[in-house]
């Protein structure tokens, strides 16, 4: 299956700086990726869609301009923690849709998530 | 928009008995099902799937049960083993906007030996 990975696994981040994080589909192209943020022992919360060659769309109730999404290749999107705050501090999991099969399957792929400190 | 609420948060069951985790969803479009696991530090992992045009699906001694009519899906794991301890999560989608998941709130099992 598709391979995805994410750098860096973990940072830690002085308040208002702005910390960069990447997610790779390593094998497959992908037009669309998705955002989750993972509190602990919480569940994923999809933050937004990254879209090749055009704008991130966002859920409700996150903040476009804190959360800058630039998806640069149909490998690569870059989810960008602008003036971090310690209430930023949370794991940050990317996932590549492989898209429907003929079978009806569906299967996102995740990378392995980047743990967050901001301090 | 899609809201999915799964239940219960945690389960503790006793090596060989059966777990039942049930999630409900809003928006009747939604036509695809998944249900993940994820081990601690992990990356969540897909376990078993179902779309809206069927009823129950089963592999091996993990089965999800679909009533599109009252909007609910269940996970049933039968024969419980310790690596099944994880935390379960469900999820739903239309299919649209890139097949974006949205998912419940996680279901934290622990089975005993």
């Amino acid at each position: 299956g598709a391979v995805v990975s994410q750098h860096p696994s973990r940072v830690i981040c002085k308040s208002g700086t702005s910390v960069k994080i990447e997610c790779r589909s390593l094998d497959f192209q992908a037009t669309t990726m998705f955002w989750y943020r993972q509190f602990p022992k919480k569940s994923l919360m999809l933050m937004a869609t990254s879209n090749e060659g055009s704008k991130a769309t966002y859920e409700q109730g996150v903040e476009k301009d804190k959360f800058l999404i630039n998806h640069a290749s149909l490998t690569l999107s870059t989810l960008t923690v602008t003036s971090a705050h310690p209430e930023d501090s949370s794991f940050y999991i990317c996932s590549v849709p492989m898209g429907f099969t003929s079978s009806g399957r569906s299967e996102q792929y995740f990378g392995p998530g980047t743990r967050l400190t901001v301090t | 928009g899609e809201n999915v609420e799964q239940h219960p948060s945690t389960l503790s069951v006793q090596e060989g008995d059966s777990a039942v985790i049930k999630c409900t969803y809003s928006d009747s479009a939604s036509n695809y099902f998944p249900w993940y696991k994820q081990e601690l530090g992990k990356r969540p992992q897909l376990i078993i799937d179902i779309r809206s045009n069927v009823g129950e699906k089963k592999d091996q001694r993990i089965a999800v049960t679909l009533n599109k009519t009252a909007k609910h899906f269940s996970l049933h794991i039968t024969e419980t083993q310790p690596e099944d301890s994880a935390v379960y999560f469900c999820a739903a989608s239309t299919g649209n906007q890139g097949g974006k998941l949205i998912f419940g709130q996680g279901t934290e099992l622990s089975v005993k030996p």
